[in-house]
C-alpha cells in the first residue's frame, strides 16, 4: 500500500499568496483528517471528513482556511491569503472508519515569508 | 478540548530502558496511541491500547495503562540510538468522532 500521499512536500510562498495542499488517502479509507503541527501549539486537528462529508471543522483557524473532499481519493486544504503565522507542517491522515487506526502522510512543510 | 500531557524531554543511555509517561483527562477515551516522529518525517504509529486493557507488549515496546489514574506509559527496552525521536501520546473517543487528540510530544535522546 502506498500510504497517505501528500503534496507538495515543501512549499515556500510569499505572504498574500494562495496555498493549496493536496492529499490522497489510503485506498478504501473513508475518514480523512487534516492536522497542523507547530512548535508552539503542537498537533492540532483542523478538520475531518467521513465519507467525503466534513464532520467537524471547528479547528479551522479562520475563514482564510478551507478544505474540500470532492471524492473518496482526494482532498485539498487551501489557505487564501496566506500569512507568515500559517508557517507549519500540515499533515493529512486517513482511517478505515471511526475507531480504526489513523495513518499519517509525510506532511507538507509550509513556509510563508 | 480535553488535555493530554507529556513531559517534554527524556535522555537515556544506549542499552537502558526508556519510559515515556502520559496523562489524559477524558474519562471516555476509547483508544490510546503512541506515535513516533523522526526529524523531517511524518507520524509513525508505534502501538495502541484499548481502554479496557491494562498492558500490551510488542517486541521491545510495552504499554501500560492505568485507567483509574488516566496514566499511560511507553517502555522501550534496550533503547538504541535509532529510537531517538519525538514520541506522541494520543487519545480518541466517540465524542470527538475518533479524531486523535495529541499531547505535545516527548523528545527522546539516546546517547552512546
Amino acid at each position: 500500500d502506498a500510504g497517505v500521499i501528500q503534496s507538495p512536500r515543501h512549499e515556500v510562498t510569499e505572504m498574500g499568496q494562495e496555498v493549496t495542499l493536496r492529499c490522497k488517502p489510503i485506498s478504501g479509507h473513508n475518514s480523512l483528517f487534516w492536522y497542523r503541527q507547530t512548535m508552539m501549539r503542537g498537533l492540532e486537528l483542523l478538520i475531518y471528513f467521513n465519507n467525503n462529508v466534513p464532520i467537524d471543522d471547528s479547528g479551522m483557524p479562520e475563514d482564510r482556511f478551507s478544505a474540500k473532499m470532492p471524492n473518496a481519493s482526494f482532498s485539498t486544504l487551501k489557505i487564501q491569503p496566506s500569512e507568515p503565522r500559517d508557517s507549519a507542517v500540515y499533515f493529512c491522515a486517513s482511517s478505515s472508519g471511526q475507531g480504526n487506526t489513523i495513518y499519517f502522510g509525510e506532511g507538507s512543510w509550509l513556509t510563508v515569508v | 478540548g480535553e488535555d493530554v500531557e507529556q513531559s517534554l524531554f527524556l535522555s537515556v543511555r544506549e542499552g537502558d530502558s526508556s519510559v515515556i509517561n502520559c496523562t489524559y483527562t477524558d474519562s471516555s477515551s476509547t483508544y490510546l496511541y503512541w506515535y513516533k516522529q523522526e526529524p523531517g518525517a511524518g507520524l509513525q504509529l508505534l502501538t495502541y491500547i484499548f481502554s479496557n486493557m491494562d498492558m500490551k507488549q510488542d517486541q521491545r515496546l510495552t504499554v501500560l495503562l492505568n485507567k483509574k489514574d488516566k496514566h499511560l506509559s511507553l517502555r522501550i527496552a534496550d533503547t538504541q540510538t535509532g529510537d531517538s525521536a519525538i514520541y506522541f501520546c494520543a487519545e480518541t473517543n466517540s465524542n470527538s468522532g475518533y479524531a486523535l487528540n495529541f499531547g505535545k510530544g516527548t523528545s527522546l535522546l539516546v546517547t552512546p
